[in-house]
């Protein structure tokens, strides 16, 4: 089946630096993918969606220039986290679409990132 | 737009008791509809589907019926496990659009 792997799994980072986390399709190519974040015990929340070789759509309420989102390539998808605070201390989740699938989405492991 | 209702719990069972998720959406197209697992501090892992009306989904002794007059999907499993703790999530996509994901139900179950 399809796997979608993320790295790094877990993240401690320092106030006001900034963090990557990879996305990876493993066994196909994903035109599209999807960045969530999940609070505790709470439901995924998504952030943005993003298609190879363009600009990443945002959902409201979430920063652009905060959460950089790229997707250079049809296996990889990067997010980074900028100037990071205690705030965005979160799980965050990515997700992929491939070329051949309108429904059905293939979810990462999640990423914790602690802000310090 | 397209929303999903699930119970929210916590639900607690007795291990081989009988489990009913409720899940109800809304849509304005013909979504294919999924339950999702997570365990603690893991992601999410597909755990089944159905892509039309009185399909049902089944995986794991878990199962689900698409049921379009109720617009309900809601997932049973006949004798739970103590490792099926966990939260489930009820969601919907329709063709090339993003993920609806209910709330999520956490289920506890205690030997």
């Amino acid at each position: 089946g399809a796997v979608v792997s993320q790295h790094p799994s877990r993240v401690i980072c320092k106030s006001g630096t900034s963090v990557k986390i990879e996305c990876r399709s493993l066994d196909f190519q994903a035109t599209t993918m999807f960045w969530y974040r999940q609070f505790p015990k709470k439901s995924l929340m998504l952030m943005a969606t993003s298609n190879e070789g363009s600009k990443a759509t945002y959902e409201q309420g979430v920063e652009k220039d905060k959460f950089l989102i790229n997707h250079a390539s049809l296996t990889l998808s990067t997010l980074t986290v900028t100037s990071a605070h205690p705030e965005d201390s979160s799980f965050y989740i990515c997700s992929a679409r491939g070329t051949d699938l309108s429904y059905e989405q293939y979810f990462g492991p999640g990423t914790r990132l602690t802000v310090t | 737009g397209d929303s999903v209702t699930q119970m929210e719990g916590p639900v607690t069972l007795s291990e081989e008791a009988f489990l009913t998720i409720n899940c109800t959406y809304t849509a304005t197209g013909y979504p294919s509809l999924f339950w999702y697992v997570q365990y603690p501090g893991e992601g999410l892992q597909l755990l089944l589907k159905a892509t039309k009306a009185d399909d049902k989904g089944s995986n794991k002794g878990f199962e689900a019926t698409y049921r379009k007059e109720t617009t309900s999907f809601h997932l049973e499993k006949g004798s739970v496990q103590v490792s099926d703790s966990a939260v489930y999530f009820c969601a919907l996509i329709e063709p090339y659009d993003k993920v609806i994901f209910g709330p999520g139900t956490s289920l506890s179950v205690i030997p």
